[in-house]
């Protein structure tokens, strides 16, 4: 079984929608939840990261998680074309500081 | 400021010689991480440096890996007798302190042919 696990994609959404992006996990002693923004070629960024229960609002981020699903969601309102990019889930261990990452999830937004 | 450096940007090396690639963190930054990504495996983590010592040797993939750390700063992934299986993009993180998040570098495109 897959420590981190995300909607497979690709996610295709026209401009101006919201795209949705799922992530469960293992670990339920987890604590730390991070996406990561992957464009092609390019190296990961961070883009947002939760470590409480709830919504945590960033711009046109917004993160979800619920730690007695185990489960952990990125929201992107008004999607641009520039927001075409793999989105990756990392969850930081209960007993480690090293990230697990997820397959990712190929998001495209259609002008 | 400036972010994590890495370098070189692309290897490309025969099969059976050693690499060095080198990561160079956020001013100030005391944990240092690596991590691989692959096509067939996504991105794996590889050996964590909380200063200049490393409590997470776990993901190394074999004793032809290792890493230093010096002065609390740069450090130096070190593959040896590189086989076709190590192509990769070897990516290194730095992460302050206080805080959970890591921010990565540009990472080294290593190419064994």
């Amino acid at each position: 079984q897959k420590e981190v696990e995300q909607n497979s994609g690709p996610l295709s959404v026209p401009e101006g929608a919201i795209a949705s992006l799922n992530c469960t996990y293992s670990d339920r002693g987890s604590q730390s939840f991070f996406w990561y923004r992957q464009y092609s070629g390019k190296s990961p960024e961070l883009i947002m990261f939760i470590y409480s229960n709830g919504d945590k609002e960033d711009g046109r981020f917004t993160a979800q998680l619920n730690k007695a699903s185990q489960y952990v969601s990125l929201l992107i309102r008004d999607s641009q074309p520039s927001d075409s990019a793999t989105y990756l889930c990392a969850v930081m261990g209960s007993n480690d500081y090293k990230l697990s990452f997820g397959a990712g999830t190929t998001v495209t937004v259609r002008a | 400021g400036a972010g994590v450096s890495q370098s070189p940007s692309n290897k490309v090396t025969e099969k059976g010689k050693d690499v060095e690639l080198r990561c160079d963190p956020i001013s100030g930054h005391t944990a240092l991480y690596w991590y691989r990504q692959s096509l067939g495996q996504g991105l794996e983590f590889l050996i964590y440096f909380q200063g200049n010592s490393a409590p997470d040797k776990s993901g190394l993939p074999s004793d032809r890996f290792s890493a230093e750390r010096t002065g609390g700063s740069v450090s130096t992934l070190t593959i040896q007798r590189t086989q076709q299986e190590d192509s990769a993009v070897y990516l290194c993180a730095s992460r302050g302190g206080s805080s959970y998040e890591q921010y990565f570098g540009p990472g080294t495109r290593l190419t064994v042919t």
